[in-house]
């Protein structure tokens, strides 16, 4: 199965820029996405296929990459934005998802 | 707009089985690749499987392959997963989601918890 790592925790204040990246253990082309989820709800779509904002998704989210390294940024970040990011990636059967990157309030 | 609906949470007797439903609204089920996804608390998501209601084709997660059962119901637009055997590891939050063309999970279920305890 594919591996997507991804670092576990970043600690960030509002108004900055942060970047999560994910990391293919194979190549996964363009078909890596990413999905906001808060505690207690389902995760939500907020970039598809690398680097494409999901319908209703604000711009101060964006995605890029291709291959096995991609890139998450919120610019800038906003107090709602606390919550975990999950990349995913659908290139590869099965599909998998990476471990989850908690965003926290410095 | 098109909805997930998911039964509510279960508690469970280890050993036995609970069977979970997703009922979508806002478009035929037969549009949609339907997943099931997993969340152990505190934890990430893991893949369990899918259906394509249409022929009622399944795939599993080779772990599940033993565990989760698929099955699709096109005249109540719901899909079904069957979790067998259970013990303390299907503990989790179970989400059913659909799966766009352009290869991501665009509408999800709102979750439904499972308690495995005696």
């Amino acid at each position: 199965d594919t591996v997507l790592t991804q670092s576990p925790a970043l600690a960030v204040s509002p108004g900055e820029r942060v970047t999560i990246s994910c990391r293919a253990s194979e190549s996964v082309s363009t078909l890596m996405h990413w999905y906001q989820q808060k505690p207690g709800q389902q995760p939500k779509l907020l970039i598809y296929k690398a680097s494409n904002l999901a319908s209703g998704v604000p711009a101060r989210f964006s995605g890029s990459g291709s291959g096995t390294d991609f890139t998450f940024t919120i610019d800038p970040v906003e107090a709602d934005d606390i919550a975990t990011y999950y990349c995913h990636q659908s290139w590869n059967s099965p599909p998998t998802f990476g471990g989850g990157t908690k965003l926290e309030l410095k | 707009e098109v909805q997930l609906q998911q039964s509510g949470a279960e508690l469970v007797r280890p050993g036995t089985s609970v069977k979970l439903s997703c009922k979508v609204s806002g478009d035929t089920i037969t549009a949609y690749y339907m997943h099931f996804v997993k969340q152990r608390p505190g934890q990430g998501l893991e893949w369990i499987g899918r259906i394509d209601p249409e022929d009622d084709s399944t795939k599993y997660a080779e772990k599940f392959k033993n565990k989760a059962t698929l099955t699709a119901d096109t005249s109540s637009n719901t899909a079904y997963l069957k979790l067998s055997s259970l013990t303390s590891e299907d503990t989790a939050t179970y989400f059913c989601t659909t799966f766009h063309v352009g290869g991501y999970f665009d509408y999800w279920g709102q979750g439904v918890m499972v308690t495995v305890s005696s």
